[in-house]
Order: structure tokens, then sequence, then C-alpha cells
């Protein structure tokens, strides 16, 4: 597609119940993010995905976030148990090579009530 | 690890009043540098970025940038700012030595243009 793309846009849930949200990066960039963004602060890295390569998970926060990638395409974020503390905007970016510029989708709003 | 430092959070000018917006890094090898925008309701999306060469650079919309390396700074400038630049700014790090991907931003400054 022409651009990065992520859904759902927004999503509520309950504290406890478990959430998936999907990235569609631009067709051909070996390089995905995901980034959390809180109210009022900036973008948090989560992880790292390049091509083949197993991805950089050290930005997680804790054992109920998860995400993988299908080969070069889609990568789902998951994430367990969902607590408060997991409302935030999470973003995914692409790239063409590991330090070139990112795009980034629209992102998708979390609450957790 | 790298942090980003935007010296305000909320910036407030009238249109065609000139803009500075202030960005510091920790780490001190070489480093790529960006500033990204994020138009009301919009995507993030790059405004410009410095990998190496004139230190000055220019992006879209009338916006530069000045790397200074002994400061540590990006800060990104626009002489006269108009109402569609309210939006809110980061500044973004990332280390350039082999094998760093990792953009760290800044807080993000939000810059609110009256006419």
């Amino acid at each position: 597609g022409a651009g990065v793309s992520q859904s759902p846009s927004n999503k509520v849930t309950e504290k406890g119940k478990d959430v998936e949200l999907r990235c569609d990066p631009i067709s051909g960039h070996t390089a995905l993010y995901w980034y959390r963004q809180r109210l009022g602060q900036g973008l948090e890295f989560l992880i790292y995905f390049q091509g083949n390569s197993a991805p950089d998970k050290s930005g997680l926060p804790s054992d109920r976030f998860s995400a993988e990638r299908t080969g070069e395409s889609v990568s789902t974020l998951t994430i367990q148990r969902t607590q408060q503390e997991d409302s935030a905007v999470y973003l995914c970016a692409s790239s063409g090579t590991s330090d070139a510029e990112q795009f980034f989708g629209p992102g998708t709003r979390l609450t957790v009530l | 690890a790298q942090s980003v430092s935007q010296h305000n959070h909320h910036v407030i000018l009238s249109e065609a009043a000139s803009l500075e917006l202030g960005c510091n890094y920790s780490y001190g090898g070489t480093v790529n540098l960006f500033w990204y925008v994020q138009y009301p309701g919009q995507h993030l999306q790059l405004l410009l970025k410095y990998f190496s060469g004139d230190p000055l650079v220019k992006g879209i919309k009338g916006f530069e940038a000045e790397f200074i390396k002994s400061k540590f700074s990006f800060n990104l400038r626009k002489p006269s700012v108009q109402w569609s630049d309210t939006a809110e700014y980061f500044c973004a790090v990332i280390n350039a030595w082999g094998g760093d991907y990792k953009l760290s931003f800044g807080a993000g400054t939000t810059v609110t243009v009256r006419a």
C-alpha cells in the first residue's frame, strides 16, 4: 500500500482481556518497529523486526506483551491480560533499511477500562 | 541508552513570529537526527533529517535545523510560522554506529500558532 496502516484505529477493552493490534508496513520495507506513546510523553520503543533476523524485543515492558511478523509483511502486537497502564497509542513504523527514515502508521489508541 | 530532551512542552505564538524548538541528546558518538511532526488528526511525518555533511539542514514547509555536535543539539527553526504549523513536534535520535536502529524520541513540543 501507499503507507503504513494499522488496525483497529481505536480499541476499548476491559482490564484482564487480551488485545491484538495489527500493522501492515509499506510493501518492500524490511524493517518494522512498534512504539508506544503514553499521554504527554514521547514514543517508547517496544520491538523491532528486520527481515528474517531474530526480533529485538528489548523494549517490551512485560511478558504480557508479544509480537509476531510474517516474513516481511504484517505484524501483530498482542497484549495479554491488559492493565490500565497499557492505555496508550501504539504506533507501528517501517523503513527500507534499519537506519533510514521510519514511516509511521496512524496508530491504535488503546483504552483499558 | 540515548536520551533526548526537548526544552519546551508547549509553545504559543502568533502568525509570522519566529519559532525555535530546542533538542539535546545524550550520546556523544555519531548520530542520525530527525524532527518529526504530527499535525492534528494525522500521522507522524518526517520534517527533516541529518545524517552527515552540512550541519544546517532544510526540511519541508520552510523548516530548518542546525546540528551542533559540541552542544549535542539539533534545534528546529522556522523564521515565520503560519497557523497551519500548529502541531506536535518530536526530536528523535538514532546512534549511527552499525546495528543500532532504535529511535529515541523526545517528549514532544506542542506548538500552537494563533491567527
